[in-house]
Protein backbone atom coordinates (compact mmCIF):
# COMPACT_ATOMS: atom_id res chain seq x y z
CA UNK A 1 0.00 0.00 0.00
CA UNK A 2 1.01 3.78 -0.22
CA UNK A 3 3.36 4.85 2.86
CA UNK A 4 4.57 8.22 3.73
CA UNK A 5 6.98 8.56 5.60
CA UNK A 6 7.80 11.48 7.65
CA UNK A 7 10.94 12.25 9.73
CA UNK A 8 12.20 13.08 12.43
CA UNK A 9 9.58 10.85 14.72
CA UNK A 10 10.45 13.07 17.61
CA UNK A 11 13.08 16.01 18.15
CA UNK A 12 13.78 18.31 20.81
CA UNK A 13 15.17 21.95 19.87
CA UNK A 14 16.55 24.76 21.32
CA UNK A 15 14.43 28.15 21.54
CA UNK A 16 15.55 30.24 18.86
CA UNK A 17 16.61 27.47 16.67
CA UNK A 18 14.73 26.22 13.56
CA UNK A 19 13.38 22.60 12.94
CA UNK A 20 13.05 20.92 9.44
CA UNK A 21 10.38 18.25 9.41
CA UNK A 22 10.39 16.20 6.16
CA UNK A 23 7.22 14.19 4.67
CA UNK A 24 7.96 11.72 1.95
CA UNK A 25 5.66 9.45 -0.41
CA UNK A 26 7.66 6.29 -1.02
CA UNK A 27 5.71 4.53 -3.43
CA UNK A 28 3.21 7.15 -5.32
CA UNK A 29 3.52 10.57 -6.58
CA UNK A 30 2.06 13.10 -4.01
CA UNK A 31 1.01 16.69 -5.91
CA UNK A 32 -0.80 18.23 -2.48
CA UNK A 33 0.46 17.28 0.96
CA UNK A 34 -1.26 19.04 4.00
CA UNK A 35 0.30 19.31 7.18
CA UNK A 36 -1.44 19.25 10.30
CA UNK A 37 -0.66 20.43 14.46
CA UNK A 38 -2.19 18.31 16.89
CA UNK A 39 -2.31 20.04 20.47
CA UNK A 40 -2.82 18.05 23.27
CA UNK A 41 -6.01 15.96 23.70
CA UNK A 42 -6.93 17.72 20.72
CA UNK A 43 -8.79 17.43 17.19
CA UNK A 44 -6.02 17.89 14.21
CA UNK A 45 -5.96 21.30 13.09
CA UNK A 46 -4.89 21.85 9.44
CA UNK A 47 -2.09 24.65 8.72
CA UNK A 48 -1.73 24.40 5.19
CA UNK A 49 -1.84 22.94 2.14
CA UNK A 50 1.24 22.30 0.04
CA UNK A 51 1.40 22.11 -4.11
CA UNK A 52 4.48 20.94 -5.72
CA UNK A 53 5.83 23.69 -7.66
CA UNK A 54 3.84 26.57 -5.98
CA UNK A 55 3.35 28.55 -2.65
CA UNK A 56 1.74 26.64 0.01
CA UNK A 57 -1.66 27.59 1.41
CA UNK A 58 -1.76 28.63 4.69
CA UNK A 59 -5.15 28.33 7.30
CA UNK A 60 -6.25 31.59 8.47
CA UNK A 61 -3.86 32.53 11.75
CA UNK A 62 -0.80 30.35 10.76
CA UNK A 63 1.64 31.90 10.56
CA UNK A 64 3.75 31.80 6.86
CA UNK A 65 6.70 33.10 7.51
CA UNK A 66 7.01 31.10 10.98
CA UNK A 67 5.85 27.49 9.08
CA UNK A 68 8.03 27.54 6.06
CA UNK A 69 6.68 24.84 3.62
CA UNK A 70 8.55 24.09 0.24
CA UNK A 71 6.82 21.42 -1.82
CA UNK A 72 10.01 20.86 -4.75
CA UNK A 73 9.02 17.43 -6.04
CA UNK A 74 5.86 15.51 -6.42
CA UNK A 75 7.64 13.26 -3.37
CA UNK A 76 8.84 15.64 -0.56
CA UNK A 77 7.46 18.24 1.10
CA UNK A 78 9.13 19.97 4.02
CA UNK A 79 8.14 22.25 6.96
CA UNK A 80 10.34 24.56 8.21
CA UNK A 81 9.39 25.71 12.03
CA UNK A 82 11.90 28.76 12.13
CA UNK A 83 12.88 30.73 15.35
CA UNK A 84 10.88 28.10 17.46
CA UNK A 85 9.66 29.14 20.94
CA UNK A 86 8.38 26.74 23.64
CA UNK A 87 4.99 27.60 22.46
CA UNK A 88 5.81 25.77 18.96
CA UNK A 89 5.67 22.55 20.88
CA UNK A 90 3.33 19.91 19.35
CA UNK A 91 2.44 17.11 17.28
CA UNK A 92 2.95 18.40 13.63
CA UNK A 93 1.81 15.55 10.37
CA UNK A 94 1.36 15.13 7.13
CA UNK A 95 -0.68 13.79 4.93
CA UNK A 96 -0.33 13.35 0.99
CA UNK A 97 -2.90 13.23 -1.82
CA UNK A 98 -1.81 10.41 -4.19
CA UNK A 99 -1.65 12.11 -7.74
CA UNK A 100 -4.19 10.46 -9.88
CA UNK A 101 -3.19 7.41 -11.77
CA UNK A 102 0.45 7.25 -10.23
CA UNK A 103 0.29 4.89 -7.86
CA UNK A 104 -2.00 1.77 -5.44
CA UNK A 105 -4.50 4.22 -4.16
CA UNK A 106 -6.59 4.99 -6.54
CA UNK A 107 -6.54 8.73 -5.76
CA UNK A 108 -6.25 8.26 -2.53
CA UNK A 109 -5.00 9.94 0.75
CA UNK A 110 -2.25 8.80 2.92
CA UNK A 111 -0.92 10.29 6.90
CA UNK A 112 2.57 10.27 7.88
CA UNK A 113 3.71 9.00 11.74
CA UNK A 114 4.02 12.79 12.52
CA UNK A 115 6.53 14.31 14.50
CA UNK A 116 6.59 15.66 17.90
CA UNK A 117 8.43 18.68 18.92
CA UNK A 118 9.64 20.24 21.82
CA UNK A 119 11.27 23.45 22.04
CA UNK A 120 12.99 24.23 25.66
CA UNK B 1 -20.85 22.54 16.86
CA UNK B 2 -18.24 20.68 15.72
CA UNK B 3 -18.70 19.12 11.77
CA UNK B 4 -17.24 15.69 12.99
CA UNK B 5 -18.35 13.99 16.43
CA UNK B 6 -17.22 11.03 17.67
CA UNK B 7 -18.56 8.46 20.65
CA UNK B 8 -17.81 7.68 23.12
CA UNK B 9 -15.30 10.09 23.55
CA UNK B 10 -13.67 7.26 26.04
CA UNK B 11 -13.79 3.45 26.31
CA UNK B 12 -12.38 0.65 28.53
CA UNK B 13 -12.70 -3.23 27.39
CA UNK B 14 -11.86 -6.38 28.57
CA UNK B 15 -9.79 -8.24 26.21
CA UNK B 16 -11.78 -10.59 23.46
CA UNK B 17 -14.57 -8.01 24.01
CA UNK B 18 -16.35 -6.96 20.65
CA UNK B 19 -16.06 -2.80 20.47
CA UNK B 20 -17.99 -0.10 18.27
CA UNK B 21 -16.70 3.42 18.07
CA UNK B 22 -19.31 5.98 15.78
CA UNK B 23 -18.81 8.78 13.74
CA UNK B 24 -21.11 10.80 12.88
CA UNK B 25 -20.90 14.39 10.43
CA UNK B 26 -22.78 17.30 9.06
CA UNK B 27 -21.40 17.85 5.61
CA UNK B 28 -21.05 16.63 2.76
CA UNK B 29 -17.99 14.38 1.75
CA UNK B 30 -16.25 12.33 -0.79
CA UNK B 31 -14.32 10.34 1.84
CA UNK B 32 -13.97 9.39 5.35
CA UNK B 33 -11.11 7.76 7.43
CA UNK B 34 -10.79 5.98 10.34
CA UNK B 35 -7.21 6.73 11.96
CA UNK B 36 -5.14 5.09 14.75
CA UNK B 37 -3.03 7.09 16.97
CA UNK B 38 -0.68 5.87 19.51
CA UNK B 39 0.26 6.87 22.79
CA UNK B 40 3.55 8.47 21.01
CA UNK B 41 1.44 10.41 18.96
CA UNK B 42 2.10 8.32 15.67
CA UNK B 43 -1.12 7.73 13.27
CA UNK B 44 -1.91 5.01 11.11
CA UNK B 45 -4.47 5.37 8.36
CA UNK B 46 -6.82 2.11 9.06
CA UNK B 47 -9.84 2.94 5.96
CA UNK B 48 -10.68 5.43 3.79
CA UNK B 49 -14.19 4.69 2.59
CA UNK B 50 -16.64 6.23 0.37
CA UNK B 51 -19.60 3.71 0.90
CA UNK B 52 -20.67 0.31 2.16
CA UNK B 53 -17.87 -1.77 4.39
CA UNK B 54 -14.42 -2.77 4.31
CA UNK B 55 -12.78 -5.05 6.22
CA UNK B 56 -8.89 -5.60 7.50
CA UNK B 57 -8.16 -8.31 9.81
CA UNK B 58 -10.14 -7.66 13.28
CA UNK B 59 -11.00 -4.23 12.15
CA UNK B 60 -14.47 -3.57 10.07
CA UNK B 61 -15.60 -0.06 9.07
CA UNK B 62 -18.69 0.53 7.59
CA UNK B 63 -20.34 4.03 6.09
CA UNK B 64 -23.97 5.48 5.74
CA UNK B 65 -23.48 8.36 3.54
CA UNK B 66 -28.01 9.28 3.62
CA UNK B 67 -27.58 8.90 7.42
CA UNK B 68 -23.88 10.73 7.29
CA UNK B 69 -22.86 8.23 9.62
CA UNK B 70 -19.75 6.02 10.05
CA UNK B 71 -19.15 3.30 12.64
CA UNK B 72 -15.07 1.26 13.29
CA UNK B 73 -15.86 -2.64 15.10
CA UNK B 74 -13.45 -4.14 16.64
CA UNK B 75 -13.57 -7.55 17.12
CA UNK B 76 -11.70 -10.00 19.67
CA UNK B 77 -10.17 -6.58 20.81
CA UNK B 78 -7.37 -6.95 22.34
CA UNK B 79 -4.79 -4.59 25.20
CA UNK B 80 -2.30 -3.44 21.63
CA UNK B 81 -5.29 -2.08 20.17
CA UNK B 82 -5.38 0.53 22.97
CA UNK B 83 -4.97 3.85 21.21
CA UNK B 84 -6.90 6.96 20.00
CA UNK B 85 -8.88 6.23 16.70
CA UNK B 86 -9.58 9.55 14.77
CA UNK B 87 -12.61 9.91 12.40
CA UNK B 88 -11.56 12.41 9.58
CA UNK B 89 -13.94 13.68 6.68
CA UNK B 90 -13.24 14.83 3.51
CA UNK B 91 -15.33 17.44 1.89
CA UNK B 92 -15.41 17.48 -1.92
CA UNK B 93 -12.95 20.24 -2.14
CA UNK B 94 -10.62 18.76 -0.64
CA UNK B 95 -10.73 20.32 3.48
CA UNK B 96 -10.07 17.22 5.83
CA UNK B 97 -12.02 17.67 9.67
CA UNK B 98 -11.28 15.60 12.51
CA UNK B 99 -12.72 13.94 14.70
CA UNK B 100 -11.30 14.64 18.71
CA UNK B 101 -10.94 10.68 18.92
CA UNK B 102 -11.64 8.09 20.77
CA UNK B 103 -9.65 6.54 23.50
CA UNK B 104 -9.64 3.00 23.90
CA UNK B 105 -8.04 0.76 26.66
CA UNK B 106 -8.51 -2.78 26.59
CA UNK B 107 -7.72 -4.46 29.71
CA UNK B 108 -6.11 -8.13 29.74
Amino acid sequence: GAVVSQHPSRVICKSGTSVKIECRSLDFQATTMFWYRQFPKQSLMLMATSNEGSKATYEQGVEKDKFLINHASLTLSTLTVTSAHPEDSSFYICSARETPGTGVLGYGYTFGSGTRLTVV
Amino acid sequence: KNEVEQSPQNLTAQEGEFITINCSYSVGISALHWLQQHPGGGIVSLFMLSSGKKKHGRLIATINIQEKHSSLHITASHPRDSAVYICAVRRIGNQFYFGTGTSLTVIP
